[in-house]
């Protein structure tokens, strides 16, 4: 069985500071894992996937994350938050014979300037 | 090439009535997935079809039910709508076991009253 934590439910950053959202997984079988970030009243927008290649996958809009396995962990961050950086974030793991996304709880990211 | 598309984006309904979504996967993908969003329960996975055929269901009561069919577009039903049926409803696309990421649509906001 998958699952996934997400610890925070909000966090606040200033313009220009890292960003750091956490993620831990469980996976009874290798995981595929996801970030998709949502804007208000918008659909879920994909922003990296790790699907057991290189460990350190880097998506679209600055962000990347690192799977570490020894950790069950796949946090996304960001060098330097922008504005337009305030949104939800969901973490997401796939079994890899099934097409079922199991999504954390979400943070909602604020950025102040 | 078009996103994920889903129709209709709004809708209002009465407790009792039944209400069907449409969602039109990107060219190409033969894996569609339905998910719930509510505020309470966060994103839950309703169900799965690929070529046609439910290939995994989520823990749903048997009022939510869907279909696929041959050109790959997909609809859900809800019959006797509550009011706890209120939510986003997202449809995802992928070409199958989520190698190439899953694409979601912008969802449809169902309002029971």
């Amino acid at each position: 069985a998958q699952s996934v934590t997400q610890l925070g439910s909000h966090v606040s950053v200033s313009e220009g500071a890292l960003v750091l959202l956490r993620c831990n997984y469980s996976s009874s079988v290798p995981p595929y894992l996801f970030w998709y970030v949502q804007y208000p009243n918008q659909g879920l927008q994909l922003l990296l996937k790790y699907t057991s290649a290189a460990t350190l996958v880097k998506g679209i809009n600055g962000f990347e994350a690192e799977f570490k396995k020894s950790e069950t962990s796949f946090h996304l961050t960001k060098p330097s938050a922008h504005m337009s950086d305030a949104a939800e974030y969901f973490c997401a793991v796939s079994a890899t014979n099934t097409d079922k996304l199991i999504f954390g709880t979400g943070t909602r990211l604020q950025v102040f300037p | 090439k078009a996103g994920v598309t889903q129709t209709p984006r709004y809708l209002i309904k009465t407790r009792g009535q039944q209400v069907t979504l449409s969602c039109s996967p990107i060219s190409g993908h033969r894996s569609v997935s339905w998910y719930q969003q509510t505020p309470g329960q966060g994103l839950q996975f309703l169900f799965e079809y690929f070529s046609e055929t439910q290939r995994n269901k989520g823990n749903f009561p048997g009022r939510f039910s869907g279909r696929q069919f041959s050109n790959s577009r997909s609809e859900m039903n809800v019959s006797t709508l509550e009011l706890g049926d209120s939510a986003l409803y997202l449809c995802a696309s992928s070409l199958d076991r989520g190698e190439g990421g899953y694409t979601f649509g912008s969802g449809t906001r169902l309002t029971v009253v």
